[in-house]
């Protein structure tokens, strides 16, 4: 079974430009969840996606959005970007069952963003 | 508060040497999971154990064991007679309350195996 897949792999934009990055989960998974990772604040959840509506939402500002589709594939965007905005971006998928609330989530290997 | 805390920022052991990573959680939660997960210098975060907090038998995997103790909430990982393949980040985890998939991760804990 294919793993996580997450494009790109890099990527290096400037400040003010806005970035787009793209998950695909593990075939059968239906809920997709995004994480932050920096050296200062660590692992930080961003938000879930299920059934293409959004079920859970981190602290970010609103500069950070997503979106999921029918075939529960995700991106998530960041608009405006600032130089806080460095990271390594990860994308985790799960079966999501409503009733099981703690599926374990098998992460990809990250998108790492760089921005200048 | 949700809460993970790895005090460990980093363990430098040599390899075939023992080496206990600890976690200690709080939660408000009556019944919850905790995670472990391991992040190698590729980026990945790799899954490694999910324990229900109605279980505090220990656990086994090979090398690999977790301490689950209710009582001092912690749920600490063993790693027996290291190697450098296990040279990465360790991370512990645990789920919001009522959160689904939304996982309050520890600070993590950097283990070095020198050869």
């Amino acid at each position: 079974k294919a793993g996580v897949t997450q494009t790109p792999r890099y990527l290096i934009k400037t400040r003010g430009q806005q970035v787009t990055l793209s998950c695909s989960p593990i075939s059968g998974h239906r809920s997709v969840s995004w994480y932050q990772q920096t050296p200062g604040q660590g692992l930080q959840f961003l938000f879930e996606y299920f059934s293409e509506t959004q079920r859970n939402k981190g602290n970010f500002p609103g500069r950070f959005s997503g979106r999921q589709f029918s075939n529960s594939r995700s991106e998530m965007n960041v608009s405006t970007l600032e130089l806080g905005d460095s990271a390594l971006y990860l994308c985790a998928s799960s079966l999501g069952r409503s009733l099981d609330f703690y599926n374990e989530q098998f992460f990809g290997p990250g998108t790492r963003l760089t921005v200048l | 508060a949700q809460k993970v805390t790895q005090a460990q920022t980093e363990i430098s052991v040599v390899e075939k040497e023992d080496v206990t990573l600890d976690c200690v959680y709080e939660t408000r939660d009556t019944t919850y999971y905790l995670f472990w997960y391991k992040q190698p210098p590729s980026g990945e975060l790799v899954f490694l154990i999910r324990r229900n907090s109605f279980d505090e038998q220990n656990e086994i995997s090979g090398r690999y064991s977790w301490n689950f103790q209710k009582s001092t909430s912690s749920f600490n990982f063993t790693i027996t007679a290291s190697q450098v393949v296990d040279s990465a980040v360790y991370f512990c985890a645990l789920p919001f309350s009522g959160g689904y998939n939304k996982l309050i991760f520890g600070a993590g804990t950097r283990l070095a195996v020198h050869p």
